[in-house]
Order: structure tokens, then C-alpha cells, then sequence
């Protein structure tokens, strides 16, 4: 299995709490991403990273934010958790180009 | 319309019969090629991957690829009742990797 580790595996909050997720590499990998999957619409990006301090919106990132400090630490951040945020969250990483994306265990992020 | 489109299904097939999944994307300019396997609960894990026209096996498994049709398909053959799971495609469009919402596979004993 890749390196990747997701933390926390579960997490319930309260609406309105800022909530930070974390995914770490050992891969040394360039991408990271954040994807949220619900029912019926799949895997949806958030956002990405293409490099240390170099981030970039996805399809569906109004609500969170993102930080790469290190080239092993993708951070995700729900700055106001709302129920709509509900979700399972992955992440994954990649080399640019022709190559796969691995993907972390995910988290299960419950917002009530 | 969607990058990626897969039929949601679900897809029932007898134990030993052959699956048949496919997928169609938008972006001509899309150079890799992706099948995934999820588990319920769990995470994606890739099972094939294609770059280039043409089929391309490995086992069971077989991705075609036709870049003029903008369209990928995976067969299982033999399947297992361990194959069932849902099958999602993904396209690399250089940065970004986009999926499809999956298609469920049940192999019936």
C-alpha cells in the first residue's frame, strides 16, 4: 500500500466549528488532493497541491481551505462546518502526468 | 456535462460470466486512463490503467481504449463474487484526475 495516512478516521462536530483534516505521504509525491465522495455524484475534487505552498481550487471548494507546508503534509480545513459538509473525505497523491493517484483509508466527517 | 460518465448501473452477472463496464469522457486532450475497485467503506484501490489506443490485459481484467470515441471500457472476465464492488473510471487531464460517480457490480453465486 502507498503511504498515506489520514487522520482522523472519524470525526463528528458541531455546525459552525472550524474542523482540520490531515493527510501525510511517505511517497514523496508532488500532487496531493482533497476529494469529498457522497451518494450519487462520486468523487468530487476540493482542492489540490502541485507543490509545497502551490495550491489550487477544485470543482466544489467554496467552504474550505488548504496548506502545504511540507511536501508530506496536505492539511484540509473547514473553516465553518455546515451539515452540507457531511461527507467522506480522501486523500490522494500522484506524479505528474501518466501516473496513477493513490488514495489515503478516508475520513468520515459527520457535521450536526 | 460531466468530465466523466459512467453507467450508474447496478450490474448483475452470474459467477464466471464476463462484466463489462464502460465509460465516456470529454476531454480530447486526456492522456491517462484509469479503472478503480471500491469496497464498500473502503477507498478506491487501482486495478488498471491505459495511455494508450488499444486494449491492454492483466489477469482477468481487460481496458480498452479508444481516444476518436473518447470512450473506456473494462472487462472481468470469470467473474468472482469478490468482484463485486463498485467500479469507478478516472481521467487524468494533466493536474486534475476526474471520476466518474461508479457503476455497482454484483456477481451472484
Amino acid at each position: 500500500d502507498a503511504g498515506i495516512t489520514q487522520s482522523p478516521r472519524h470525526k463528528v462536530t458541531e455546525t459552525g466549528t472550524p474542523v482540520t483534516l490531515r493527510c501525510h505521504q511517505t511517497e514523496n509525491h508532488r500532487y496531493m488532493y482533497w476529494y469529498r465522495q457522497d451518494p450519487g455524484h462520486g468523487l468530487r475534487l476540493i482542492h489540490y497541491s502541485y507543490g509545497v505552498k502551490d495550491t489550487d481550487k477544485g470543482e466544489v471548494s467554496d467552504g474550505y481551505s488548504v496548506s502545504r507546508s511540507k511536501t508530506e503534509d496536505f492539511l484540509l480545513t473547514l473553516e465553518s462546518a455546515t451539515s452540507s459538509q457531511t461527507s467522506v473525505y480522501f486523500c490522494a497523491i500522484s506524479e505528474p502526468w501518466r501516473t496513477e493517484a493513490f488514495f489515503g483509508q478516508g475520513t468520515r466527517l459527520t457535521v450536526v | 456535462q460531466k468530465e466523466v460518465e459512467q453507467n450508474s448501473g447496478p450490474l448483475s452477472v452470474p459467477e464466471g460470466a464476463i462484466a463489462s463496464l464502460n465509460c465516456t469522457y470529454s476531454d480530447r486532450g486526456s492522456q491517462s486512463f484509469f479503472w478503480y475497485r471500491q469496497y464498500s467503506g473502503k477507498s478506491p484501490e487501482l486495478i488498471m490503467s491505459i495511455y494508450s489506443n488499444g486494449d491492454k490485459e492483466d489477469g482477468r481484467f481487460t481496458a480498452q481504449l479508444n481516444k476518436a470515441s473518447q470512450y473506456v471500457s473494462l472487462l472481468i472476465r470469470d467473474s468472482q463474487p469478490s468482484d463485486s464492488a463498485t467500479y469507478l473510471c478516472a481521467v487524468n487531464t494533466g493536474n486534475q484526475f476526474y471520476f466518474g460517480t461508479g457503476t455497482s457490480l454484483t456477481v451472484i453465486p
